[in-house]
């Protein structure tokens, strides 16, 4: 099965600064790669995804690059805003769209 | 469109004891999904289901089963909680090649 690893588990930036979470996946075959933002107490809520087929895809401040070779993609946040602060995961998936594997998480921390 | 519904939203067992979590969805959905989430290992999946009258085993089956009768529902059963089953579950469905739309949450609490 997919196994995904994230990185950092912790991640604090200066409001306006960048952030950029890392994420690694073990199955080659794996073709979609979404990326969730949960607050306290709410639930996960999908920000962005990409493809196997595309290397870049950005949505306003959020962007997430894809490198199928080395199996690592990464979400990047520019002009990091304090409502950003929340938990972040990455997931990949095997079998079909229907089994995916999330990362542990990201929790980012804006320091206004 | 509600999207997810789960109920109930929280609940507190004594160890033994049994429960059904529903799910529900009204987006005609395929896939649905189990998920516990636990400080520090993310979203671990329980079951999961590609569509009426299928169902998989995830990563964490043990102590839980599942049925699928309708696209619609989709209920988790604890057969004899434990304390090792204190989590928030989550139950997330999603259409072919778009991510998944989560419920609210259930935060259960075994004594």
């Amino acid at each position: 099965g997919e196994n995904v690893e994230q990185h950092p588990s912790t991640l604090s930036v200066q409001e306006g600064d960048s952030a950029v979470i890392k994420c690694t996946y073990s199955d080659s075959a794996s073709n979609y790669f979404p990326w969730y933002k949960q607050e306290l107490g709410k639930r996960p809520q999908l920000i962005i995804d990409i493809r196997s087929n595309v290397g870049e895809k950005k949505d306003q401040r959020i962007a997430v690059t894809l490198n199928k070779t080395a199996k690592h993609f990464s979400l990047h946040i520019t002009e990091t805003q304090p409502e950003d602060s929340a938990v972040y995961f990455c997931a990949g998936t095997s079998g079909g769209y229907q089994k995916v594997t999330f990362g542990t998480g990201t929790k980012l921390q804006v320091i206004p | 469109n509600a999207g997810v519904t789960q109920t109930p939203k929280f609940q507190v067992l004594k160890t033994g004891q049994s429960m059904t979590l529903q799910c529900a969805q009204d987006m005609n959905h395929e896939y649905m999904s189990w998920y516990r989430q636990d400080p520090g290992m993310g979203l671990r999946l329980i079951h999961y289901s590609v569509g009426a009258g299928i169902t998989d085993q995830g990563e964490v089956p043990n102590g839980y089963n599942v049925s699928r009768s309708t696209t619609e529902d989709f209920p988790l059963r604890l057969l004899s909680a434990a304390p090792s089953q204190t989590s928030v579950y989550f139950c997330a469905s999603t259409g072919q090649g778009d991510g998944y739309t989560f419920g609210s949450g259930t935060r259960l609490t075994v004594v």
